[in-house]
């Protein structure tokens, strides 16, 4: 079954920029999407198609994809910035959805 | 304001049966394919199912395969998961999403609910 792998957990400083990777075998032709989840509430989404940001979502954060890596990038992460991030894909015939395991990011 | 809301969640013993709801207002329910994610106590999230607007396509993880339906009523703008033959790592947080396609054919959940609890106990 396809996978992505990312880092249990990035601290920074608040400032800082924080990058938070997702690797799978199938993201050079799909692409990366990217769930901000915070403690006790449902997910967020804050990238799609690996760099497009939703309406509503600060600049400070972008998306970028090369090969079987994806990254998610908080530049000036701010404290509120704190939270499980999932990637998202899809398999190859787009009907199984895959999550990431998740990030935890902490600011201080 | 478009809104995806969860019910049916609770106390099941293993090998019992529940039936999740999700009420959607806001938007038009039957133009979207919708799923069913999942996220147990302290873990990650989990894909459960997926259905298309009309219903015609269904698609499982394959750790609910066999246990859980996936339906919707497109008339009462209504998500379902019949989910049967409980198991104790079926214990999680069940959230509804709606899944947007973009120009390009790719898509994302861009709606979720705000969850529902099941737990699976004796």
């Amino acid at each position: 079954s396809y996978e992505l792998t990312q880092p249990p957990s990035v601290s920074v400083s608040p400032g800082q920029t924080a990058r938070i990777t997702c690797s799978g075998d199938a993201l050079p032709k799909k692409y990366a999407y990217w769930y901000q989840q915070k403690s006790g509430q449902a997910p967020v989404l804050v990238i799609y198609e690996d760099s497009k940001r939703p309406s509503g979502i600060p600049e400070r954060f972008s998306g970028s994809s090369s090969g079987t890596m994806a990254t998610l990038t908080i530049s000036g992460a701010q404290v509120e910035d704190e939270a499980d991030y999932y990637c998202y894909s899809t398999d190859s015939s787009g009907n199984h959805v895959v999550f990431g395991g998740g990030t935890k990011l902490t600011v201080l | 304001e478009v809104q995806l809301v969860e019910s049916g969640g609770g106390l099941v013993q293993p090998g019992g049966s529940l039936r999740l709801s999700c009420a959607a207002s806001g938007f038009t329910f039957s133009s979207y394919w919708m799923s069913w994610v999942r996220q147990a106590p302290g873990k990650g999230l989990e894909w459960v199912a997926n259905i298309k607007q009309d219903g015609s396509e269904k698609y499982y993880v394959d750790s609910v395969k066999g246990r859980f339906t996936i339906s919707r009523d497109n008339a009462k703008n209504s998500l379902y998961l019949q989910m049967n033959s409980l198991r104790a790592e079926d214990t999680a947080v069940y959230y509804c999403a709606r899944r947007q396609f973009y120009s390009s054919g790719s898509d994302a959940f861009d709606i979720w609910g705000q969850g529902t609890m099941v737990t699976v106990s004796s």
